[in-house]
């Protein structure tokens, strides 16, 4: 089956705009967690959905926000960006809420210049 | 505050040697340790580890938990080029309604053939 998809791949955003990214997670899965990737911090969590509910949420500004669909496919927006957003947005899929291993998408590469 | 910390941070070795990756935590509502491998974007999973003392075993690669002394290890015998990349652990803390991965920085590891 398919794994996780992450669209889009690349992006290149100006000071000041905002995103939006995109995570189909595996079919029949319900929780999608966010995590940025940074060579200085490595992975940190965003934040996680279940049923379209946001259950936890990282130590990052209220710049980040998320949403989940009823399918499950999650986006997260980053407004007013800031040259160090740019890192690499992975999301993880898991088939249930707790002790399941966590499977991640390609990734997003996000730079803001 | 949660933390996960890998050792060593970087590590050479030529193709059959075998190599142990550490890696120790301190997580809140501790649940399951997971190993995941990181060439280009996604993290791939490798092992998730809920038990102490139980050794789980995926061809070269065995990972065992210590959850006495709040510690893994993996380790990959008779290594290959094509190991050579980024080594993640992660505890996932669950509880409540938290429930998210806490990632060290991970250790890389470059194969010489």
């Amino acid at each position: 089956k398919a794994g996780v998809t992450q669209t889009p791949r690349y992006l290149i955003k100006t000071r000041g705009q905002q995103v939006t990214l995109s995570c189909s997670p595996i079919s029949g899965h319900r929780s999608v967690s966010w995590y940025q990737q940074t060579p200085g911090q490595g992975l940190q969590f965003l934040f996680e959905y279940f049923s379209e509910t946001q259950r936890n949420k990282g130590n990052f500004p209220g710049r980040f926000s998320g949403r989940q669909f009823s399918n499950s496919r999650s986006e997260m927006n980053v407004s007013t960006l800031e040259l160090g957003d740019s890192a690499l947005y992975l999301c993880a899929s898991a088939s249930r809420t707790a002790n399941t291993e966590a499977f991640f998408g390609q990734g997003t590469r996000l730079t803001v210049v | 505050e949660d933390k996960v910390v890998q050792s060593p941070l970087s590590l050479v070795v030529h193709e059959g040697d075998t190599v142990t990756l550490n890696c120790s935590y301190e997580v809140t509502n501790f649940r399951s340790l997971l190993w995941y491998k990181q060439e280009k974007k996604a993290p791939t999973f490798l092992f998730m580890l809920t038990s102490s003392g139980i050794e789980k075993k995926s061809g070269r690669l065995s990972s065992i938990l210590d959850k006495k002394e709040l510690f893994s290890i993996l380790n990959i015998t008779a290594t290959q080029t094509g190991d050579s990349a980024v080594y993640l652990c992660a505890g996932l803390n669950y509880g409540g309604a938290t429930n998210k991965l806490i990632f060290g920085t991970g250790t890389l590891l470059a194969v010489q053939p």
